[in-house]
């Protein structure tokens, strides 16, 4: 079974610098998507980034990037330039694109941003 | 476009009740999906679908059902309420499948007592 870990259940980072979220997971499988979710006091889930496991250069979207280390089975996400909104709970999340595999979920990492 | 739209936001349910939590989306999009998020959990599926008439059960499908009549909505029903099943519930949709984007509804802050 795969399964996603966040070894990092809370953060802080000061407003303006970069901060980098873990995460690991375990398969066997060879082609999957791995994401990166976050959810704001507003409890509405929003994609961050989607990285897929084929392609080796990692994925960025403006101020966020992914370093995707698939032999280590490593997928962080680093916040450049914190900003006061981007306070919010992250979730990493892996799905295999076959079979009945549900998207699986790590239990999160509470980042902080401070002015 | 609305996106996904749940409703209701908050409810509270006795024991042994039962009630349907409501989603619905304006996307086309072909999967949909119930998640429940439970403190220090991450997101579990509940039940999800690929299109109309096909549904099938996620990790923590007991005391749920569901249908797909439409490709519109995906109501999730609570059999018989139980205070496990205290969570918040997400609805969320992709065009096709679950490893492309999910767009998610704001989610059902359910307590049962």
């Amino acid at each position: 079974a795969q399964t996603v870990t966040q070894s990092q259940p809370e953060m802080s980072v000061q407003e303006a610098e970069t901060v980098t979220l873990s995460c690991t997971y375990d398969t066997s499988e060879n082609n999957y998507y791995l994401f990166w979710y976050k959810q704001p006091p507003s409890r509405q889930m929003i994609l961050v980034i989607r990285q897929e496991a084929y392609k080796q250069q990692n994925a960025t979207e403006n101020r966020f990037s992914v370093n995707f280390q698939k032999a280590a089975k490593s997928f962080s996400l680093k916040i450049s330039d914190s900003q006061l909104g981007d306070t919010a709970m992250y979730f990493c999340a892996f799905s295999v694109p076959s079979g009945n595999t549900p998207l699986v979920f790590g239990k999160g990492t509470r980042l902080s941003v401070i002015a | 476009n609305a996106g996904v739209t749940q409703t209701p936001k908050f409810q509270v349910l006795k024991t042994g009740q039962s009630m349907t939590l409501q989603c619905a989306q304006d996307m086309n999009h072909e999967y949909m999906s119930w998640y429940r998020q439970d403190p220090g959990m991450g997101l579990r599926l509940i039940h999800y679908s690929v299109g109309a008439g096909i549904t099938d059960q996620g990790e923590v499908p007991n005391g749920y059902n569901v249908s797909r009549s439409t490709t519109e909505d995906f109501p999730l029903r609570l059999l018989s309420a139980a205070p496990s099943q205290t969570s918040v519930y997400f609805c969320a949709s992709s065009p096709r499948s679950r490893w492309e984007k999910l767009f998610f509804g704001s989610g059902t802050q359910l307590s049962v007592l």
